[in-house]
């Protein structure tokens, strides 16, 4: 069974920091390109960053909003995800989910940016 | 960017009836994936490659389109049909998602 948990997330202040994890088990990592999400309070889905797996050099694309704020990584030998985030602004208050891609995604680690 | 606008933006339907709901893209797509979400969940995978619907997805649904224009399809309505839909694309990043269908019973 595949499974995906993120984690992390929680009450911040304006322009401080926070990262964000993604575990998962059930298929091959090693292989798999990984994906980050978000979803506002008003319930728009919004792509946020995406990291290719070792044969592709562990290429990362990221949406244009976020870049140069926002970090993805993974560690291969821990099936884990990473987003680093800095700089946080009240526009990046939204639920952040982990995925796959399409077919898998976590329960969501709700961040919210706030003085 | 490729913008995808859905509607309607919300639909109330009746058990029995057929809904269709469509996803237009600002520029010609590969494919279109849709999502089911239901309150304080994440979505849910519904169907992938414009038609191909999610292991467990009920034969009721349907996808289709080509370009710019994709809808989804339900032939009957039933009450666990009560969600939002979303459209995504996949043909060029930044992958987009549309608005989202809210669809209601009545």
């Amino acid at each position: 069974e595949v499974q995906v948990l993120e984690s992390g997330g929680g009450l911040v202040q304006p322009g401080n920091s926070l990262k964000l994890s993604c575990a998962t088990s059930g298929f091959t990592f090693s292989t798999a390109w990984m994906y980050w999400y978000r979803q506002f309070p008003e319930k728009r889905l919004e792509w946020v960053a995406r990291i290719k797996a070792k044969s592709n050099n562990y290429a990362a694309d990221y949406t244009e909003s976020v870049k140069g704020r926002f970090t993805i990584s993974r560690d291969d030998s821990k099936s884990s995800i990473y987003l680093q985030i800095n700089n946080l602004k009240e526009e990046d208050t939204a639920i952040y989910y982990c995925s796959t891609g399409f077919s898998y995604w976590g329960q969501g680690t709700l961040v919210t940016v706030s003085s | 960017e490729i913008v995808l606008t859905q509607s309607p933006t919300t639909i109330a339907a009746s058990p029995g009836e057929k809904v269709t709901i469509t996803c237009r893209a600002s520029s010609s797509v590969s494919s279109m994936s849709w999502y089911q979400q239901k309150p304080g969940t994440s979505p849910k995978p519904w169907i992938r490659d414009t038609s191909r619907l999610v292991s467990g997805v009920p034969n009721r649904f349907s996808g289709s389109g080509s370009g710019t224009s994709y809808s989804l399809t339900i032939n009957t309505m039933e009450t666990e049909d009560a969600a939002t839909y979303y459209c995504q694309q996949w043909t060029t990043t930044p992958l987009t998602f549309g608005s989202g269908t809210k669809l209601e019973i009545k």
